[in-house]
């Protein structure tokens, strides 16, 4: 079964760092590109950015260039999000997803990880 | 890159069939064949039911059927169940840059 499995909640502060992670199972990781998606309390889906483990070719929505870092160990079959330093308006729920290059099937999608940030 | 549009809310009652549409432009959907739906229930992740326009993938049901005319994209949900009570979203991937991606706002279905 083809998986994506997000690390667990997470409560910070503002100013602090934080790195989320998405492990694949299931399928080649390195074959497909890893996405991320960000869903803000009560509010719709955005695009973030996506990472090609095979070769860590990154590309960012320009919302979110140079907000976020996202990057992948392919040795574990494991994709990041982080952030350097949080701020109030990052709390949302995020999802990982993979991403095929010549279909729209982004699927399947991780459970989602939680992050508030509060002082 | 600005989101794709869909009305905020639909309804229909059980058994009947509802469409919802999302409304591009010619940088993504119309010149697009990568539009996707996804259905999200409460506090659930998105579950893609729909993808390349109007493949489904396995296992969802054939009550859902998407299809495309110029700058619109349609979801069509025929014989509605309280089940299909959700919200749903749809996607394009962006012309000049087939790495991006555009949703739309959402649409909350309720079904009476």
């Amino acid at each position: 079964e083809v998986q994506l499995v997000q690390s667990g909640a997470e409560v910070k502060k503002p100013g602090e760092f934080l790195k989320i992670s998405c492990k694949g199972s299931g399928y080649r990781f390195t074959s497909y590109w890893i996405g991320w998606v960000r869903q803000m309390p009560g509010k719709g889906l955005e695009w973030m950015g996506i990472i090609y483990p095979g070769d860590s070719d990154t590309r960012y929505s320009p919302s979110f260039q140079g907000q976020v870092t996202i990057s992948a160990d392919k040795s574990i079959s494991t994709a990041y999000l982080q952030w350097s330093s949080l701020k109030a308006s990052d709390s949302a729920m995020y999802y990982c997803v993979r991403r095929p290059t010549d279909t729209s099937n982004i699927d399947p999608w991780g459970q989602g990880t939680l992050v508030t940030v509060s002082s | 890159q600005s989101a794709l549009t869909q009305p905020a809310s639909v309804s229909g009652s059980p058994g009947q069939s509802i469409t919802i549409s999302c409304t591009g432009t010619s940088s993504d959907i119309r010149d697009s064949n990568y539009v996707s739906w996804y259905q999200q229930h409460p506090d659930k992740a998105p579950k893609l039911i729909i993808y390349d326009v109007s493949n489904r993938p396995s296992g969802v049901s054939n009550r859902f059927s998407g299809s495309k005319s110029g700058n619109t994209a349609s979801l069509t949900i025929s014989g509605l169940q309280a089940e299909d009570e959700a919200d749903y979203y749809c996607s394009s991937y962006i012309i000049t840059n087939t790495l991006d991606v555009v949703f739309g706002g959402g649409t909350k279905l309720t079904v009476l």
